[in-house]
């Protein structure tokens, strides 16, 4: 188990700049959510992925927000024409979801911090 | 809609000390609450769940967690505090129906030597 992964650590951009994020789960977990995080709040829901679908998305996540994990591994979160306010630390979970493996909790990775100069 | 609150900013204890951080949730039906800790500049690590059974949930690090269904509340606890458990502390419930988890506004925990 070596843990979530995110990719890269922090960016720096910008404003109308696009980016891209990337995550890679704990193997074999077939369930991916994001979250954001601003300073002095807790993670806020965007999305979540059960292996390719993506199943629910958050009203926070506008259309400039896309997210994909086409083949049900890693994930990437892109967003386009940056804002001040997309400026956050957004963090990748996963978990093992299916029969008898029910409420399993969420593993984090350690985020990518967004700053939008 | 689940909420959680988490009243106070931040709570601080003496090395040694028993420490509770306070939770309590608002939810449609049975609450599926958790905790998680979280470093600077990391995620967040998870240190325990309520699902269902005893109301006194353990957890990771010596962490545990008492539900309490007429208070409507999940506080967290430590019989004996540490310096290295200062960091920031997450209540957050399960939302029912859909996966995603609903978390509180965090408890900074420092703890002095």
């Amino acid at each position: 188990d070596t843990g979530v992964s995110q990719d890269p650590r922090h960016k720096i951009t910008k404003r109308g700049q696009n980016v891209t994020f990337r995550c890679d789960p704990i193997s074999e977990h077939n369930r991916l959510y994001w979250y954001r995080q601003t300073l002095g709040q807790g993670p806020e829901f965007l999305t979540y992925f059960q292996n390719e679908a993506q199943l629910e998305k958050s009203r926070l996540l506008s259309d400039r927000f896309s997210a994909e994990r086409p083949k049900g591994s890693f994930s990437t979160l892109e967003i386009q024409r940056t804002e001040q306010g997309d400026s956050a630390m957004y963090l990748c979970a996963s978990s093992l979801v299916g029969s008898g493996l029910r409420n399993q909790p969420q593993h984090f990775g350690d985020g990518t911090r967004l700053s939008i100069l | 809609a689940q909420s959680v609150a988490q009243p106070e900013d931040q709570v601080n204890v003496a090395e040694g000390n028993p420490l509770t951080v306070k939770c309590t949730y608002s939810v449609s039906g049975n609450p599926y609450l958790f905790w998680y800790v979280q470093y600077p500049n990391r995620g967040l690590q998870f240190l325990l769940k309520y699902i269902t059974g005893d109301n006194l949930v353990k957890g990771s690090y010596g962490f545990e967690a008492e539900f309490n269904k007429s208070q409507t509340s999940f506080h967290l606890k430590k019989p004996s505090a540490l310096v290295s458990d200062s960091a920031l502390y997450f209540c957050a419930v399960r939302d029912l129906g859909f996966q995603k988890l609903v978390f509180g506004t965090g408890t900074r925990l420092l703890v002095s030597p």
